[in-house]
């Protein structure tokens, strides 16, 4: 079975600093690696996911991840932020075949961005 | 363009009665599913369905039924509500790949009293 681990429930940042949101995930055969963004009642869309290749994969609104096999991270990273991007972010993760490619997702991370 | 929507976006009940959630999608996708949101807990899947006539248990099914009887609409059912049955509710949709997009409807805010 898989799960996620993220490390932060909420992180304050002021408008215009970098940002890291961190994700570990456990899984014992490999995976595909989504992260979600739900803005203030809104159901989940997705800024990015991680499938195969390139380790660095760029999202919407200048987000990207990075997945690192070796510490079965996948952390979420913008270098400057928004007063919108205030928001929850669920990192999840899915696996290959049957109802382990049901999403499994991390219990969220606030982001409260302040002027 | 396509969408997953939810109805009602707000349900006011009592403990004891039954209670059904709407959700309809106009990808024609063949999987859906159903989540609640809890503080604390993130999201947790209650039922899913790879397609018409086909419904699995998730991680939290007690008490939630769900049917499938076409490709558009996945209704779930508190039977009995409860207490514990306060919760935002999603509904999302994807294609046939793993890797296809999960596409989230807007919520169901639903109180039990």
């Amino acid at each position: 079975a898989q799960s996620v681990t993220q490390l932060d429930s909420q992180v304050p940042v002021f408008e215009e600093a970098p940002v890291e949101l961190r994700c570990n995930y456990s899984s014992s055969v490999s995976v595909y690696l989504f992260w979600y963004v739900q803005y203030p009642n809104q159901g989940l869309q997705l800024l990015l996911k991680y499938l195969s290749g390139s380790t660095l994969v760029k999202g919407i609104n200048g987000f990207e991840a990075e997945f690192n096999k070796s510490q079965t991270s996948f952390h979420l990273r913008k270098p400057s932020v928004h007063i919108s991007d205030t928001a929850e972010y669920f990192c999840a993760v899915s696996a290959y075949g049957g109802s382990q490619g049901n999403l499994i997702f991390g219990k969220g991370t606030k982001l409260s961005v302040k002027p | 363009d396509a969408e997953i929507t939810q109805s009602p976006r707000h349900k006011i009940t009592e403990t004891g009665r039954q209670v059904t959630l709407a959700c309809h999608q106009t990808w024609n996708h063949n999987n859906m599913f159903w989540y609640r949101q809890d503080l604390g807990h993130g999201l947790r899947l209650i039922h899913y369905s790879y397609g018409v006539q086909d419904t699995n248990k998730g991680e939290v099914s007690d008490g939630y039924s769900v049917s499938r009887s076409n490709t558009e609409d996945l209704p779930l059912t508190l039977e009995s509500a409860a207490s514990s049955q306060t919760s935002v509710y999603f509904c999302a949709s994807r294609g046939d790949s793993y890797t296809d997009t999960q596409y989230f409807g807007p919520g169901t805010r639903l109180t039990v009293l």
